[in-house]
Parts: C-alpha cells; sequence; structure tokens
C-alpha cells in the first residue's frame, strides 16, 4: 500500500515564497502528481514528476528525490488566490499502464495572507 | 469545466435512502475513477472502471457500487445512506495510463445525509 504524508496546515505572506512537502512510502513507484483544490471545488493538475530533480512552470515548481521518498512543492510570489488545499498524490507501478490508481496525501491548507 | 461532468451538484437526502450520482468522462478518456472527500479523511479512492470493466477497488463500502455504461459514462449508486455518508464524491477520468496529468476531475457531487 501507500502511505503519504504533508503538512496539515500552511500560512504565507503575499509576495513570499512557500515550500509544502510531501514524503511517501509505497510499495511501487511510477510517479508523484500535485493538484490544488479550492474549497468546494475540484482538484486541478499543477505538476508531475517522475524522474529525480525539479520540475518548473511559472511560479510553481515541484521536487523529487525517490530515494528518499520525498516531494515539494515550491510556489514562488504568492498571490491571494494561492490560497487552497495542495494535494501530494502518489501513482503506483502498474503491470498494465492502463490500470494507475493515484493515491492522495490529506493535503496542505495554504492561507496567504495581505 | 475540465470536460468531466457530475451531476448533480448538490443532493440531500434522509438516512435510510439511495441515491445515484452521474458521470461523463472528458471525450477520448476509458478511465473513470470514483472519489469520497470527508474533512477529515482527504481523499479516498473508492473504484475504477476501464472502458466498462472494473478494474480496481479502494475503500468502497458493501453498500456502495458502481457501473460504467458502454457509451462510458458511470453511475455511482449509494445505498442504506448513512449520516457519515455525507461528503463530496468526485468522479475523474484519465487516458490510458493516467499519461503525464494523472486525472481530469468533475467538479464533484455534495451529498448531505439528514
Amino acid at each position: 500500500g501507500q502511505n503519504i504524508d504533508q503538512p496539515t496546515e500552511m500560512t504565507a505572506t503575499e509576495g513570499a515564497i512557500v515550500q509544502i512537502n510531501c514524503t511517501y512510502q509505497t510499495s511501487g513507484f511510477n510517479g508523484l502528481f500535485w493538484y490544488q483544490q479550492h474549497a468546494g471545488e475540484a482538484p486541478t493538475f499543477l505538476s508531475y514528476n517522475v524522474l529525480d530533480g525539479l520540475e518548473e512552470k511559472g511560479r510553481f515548481s515541484s521536487f523529487l528525490s525517490r530515494s528518499k521518498g520525498y516531494s515539494y512543492l515550491l510556489l514562488k510570489e504568492l498571490q491571494m488566490k494561492d490560497s487552497a488545499s495542495y494535494l501530494c498524490a502518489v501513482r503506483p507501478r502498474s503491470g498494465n499502464s492502463g490500470y494507475s490508481t493515484l493515491t492522495f496525501g490529506k493535503g496542505t491548507m495554504l492561507l496567504v495572507s495581505p | 469545466d475540465s470536460g468531466v461532468t457530475q451531476t448533480p451538484k448538490h443532493l440531500i437526502t434522509a438516512t435510510g435512502q439511495r441515491v445515484t450520482l452521474r458521470c461523463s468522462p472528458r471525450s477520448g478518456d476509458l478511465s473513470v475513477y470514483w472519489y469520497q472527500q470527508s474533512l477529515d479523511q482527504g481523499l479516498q479512492f473508492l473504484i475504477q472502471y476501464y472502458n466498462g470493466e472494473e478494474r480496481a477497488k479502494g475503500n468502497i463500502l458493501e453498500r456502495f457500487s458502481a457501473q460504467q455504461f458502454p457509451d462510458l459514462h458511470s453511475e455511482l449508486n449509494l445505498s442504506s445512506l448513512e449520516l457519515g455518508d455525507s461528503a463530496l464524491y468526485f468522479c475523474a477520468s484519465s487516458d490510458v495510463g493516467a499519461t503525464n496529468y494523472g486525472y481530469t476531475f468533475g467538479s464533484g457531487t455534495r451529498l448531505t445525509v439528514v
């Protein structure tokens, strides 16, 4: 099975940088995803890592270390609209690529203040 | 609009009743996933269908069942409802292998059992 840990809540100031950590334990690994979810809305895709290293996409970057079972999401130049829950999700290795199921962490609620 | 359509958006029903939630996946996606999200549990995987066949089961209660029809839409049936079943129910879809984007989520159905 999979076990995913991330902080429950974080606070930051508008314009600042925040790093949200995620650690995972899984019997097999085939990718890690970050999603953003505003209250009462659907999760939306932010980033995907399958190899070690940093993936940058605008104000958002995600890092993965497979040997450490560790990832982080880095948000730069924070805006008020970034206040949301950030979900880390792991995809296990599957014998058939058509049958992958994501396991989600409980999410990190980020509050951005003026 | 993510391309994944869920109906209804809101549902209020009494304990002991049965409801059906409906999901139409994004065009071209063969996989449909159902997730339950409550405040304390985060996104919990219920069940996955791929091209009409059940492919993976998660923490789905025996009172719950699902199916995927030939046109690829899916229905989640919840019966003998209890207060604890109140939650957001999300449907997501993906292409084969859920490639680099993981899932696309629908806007969810908020179920309130009174």
